[in-house]
């Protein structure tokens, strides 16, 4: 079965440094979305793609934050420098297409800033 | 007020009961639903897709009143297994964009 992959699983790093989180979404599937989740809360949008365009970032805090899928394929999401309040659960997913069809995640990196 | 609302639980309810708990959404313009479960610091994985006739899967049934802007999820004969946090799931025809509820904890117990 195809599955999204994500790396790393678990992450813990030291506030003001660099973070990077890799996604591989389910090969064809267009669309991406990031998504950061907190203990004990829902998921939350951080930023969609369609192929290698941001279709939504509306919520991504782009003074620390950024992403891309430069060949419309893999993405990267990056936090420089982190925060305490950065640490959470980052989910990544993927879907065919926009609109229709349910998302698959990827099993998430857990990140924690110390 | 927050796109997509939820029951918040907890549900504890016995093995073999019945439960049910309700998923409000604010856009009406609101396109397709779904249920997703989601066990303890694990990834949410879909449990079922939300039709407006109202469908069934096993022992889970959901339903779709867009009149009211809800959706609800019921499960029957609930099994330890079905212990999980249920997240409702709405996706816009506008902007396509998924929004998750905060989810409903429901623990079942022997």
């Amino acid at each position: 079965e195809a599955e999204v992959a994500q790396s790393p699983r678990y992450k813990i790093t030291e506030k003001s440094q660099a973070v990077a989180f890799w996604c591989d979404p389910i090969s064809g599937h267009a669309t991406l979305y990031w998504y950061r989740q907190i203990l004990g809360q829902g998921p939350e949008l951080l930023v969609q793609f369609q192929d290698e365009s941001v279709v939504d970032d509306s919520q991504l805090p782009k003074d620390r934050f950024s992403a891309e899928r430069l060949k419309g394929v893999d993405s990267t999401l990056k936090i420089q420098p982190a925060e305490l309040g950065d640490s959470a659960m980052y989910l990544c997913a993927s879907s065919g297409s926009q609109g229709f069809t349910e998302a698959f995640f990827g099993q998430g990196t857990r990140l924690t800033v110390v | 007020r927050k796109e997509v609302e939820q029951d918040p639980g907890p549900f504890n309810v016995p093995e073999g009961a019945t439960v049910a708990f309700n998923c409000t959404y604010s856009n009406s313009a609101s396109q397709s639903f779904f249920w997703y479960r989601q066990d303890c610091r694990k990834e949410p994985k879909l449990l079922m897709s939300v039709y407006s006739s109202g469908n069934e899967d096993g022992r889970f049934t959901a339903q779709l009143n867009r009149a009211s802007q809800y959706i609800s999820l019921l499960i029957r004969d609930s099994k330890l297994s079905d212990s999980a946090t249920y997240l409702c799931v709405v996706n816009y025809r506008n902007d396509y964009k998924l929004s998750f509820g905060a989810g409903t904890t429901v623990t079942v117990r022997a």
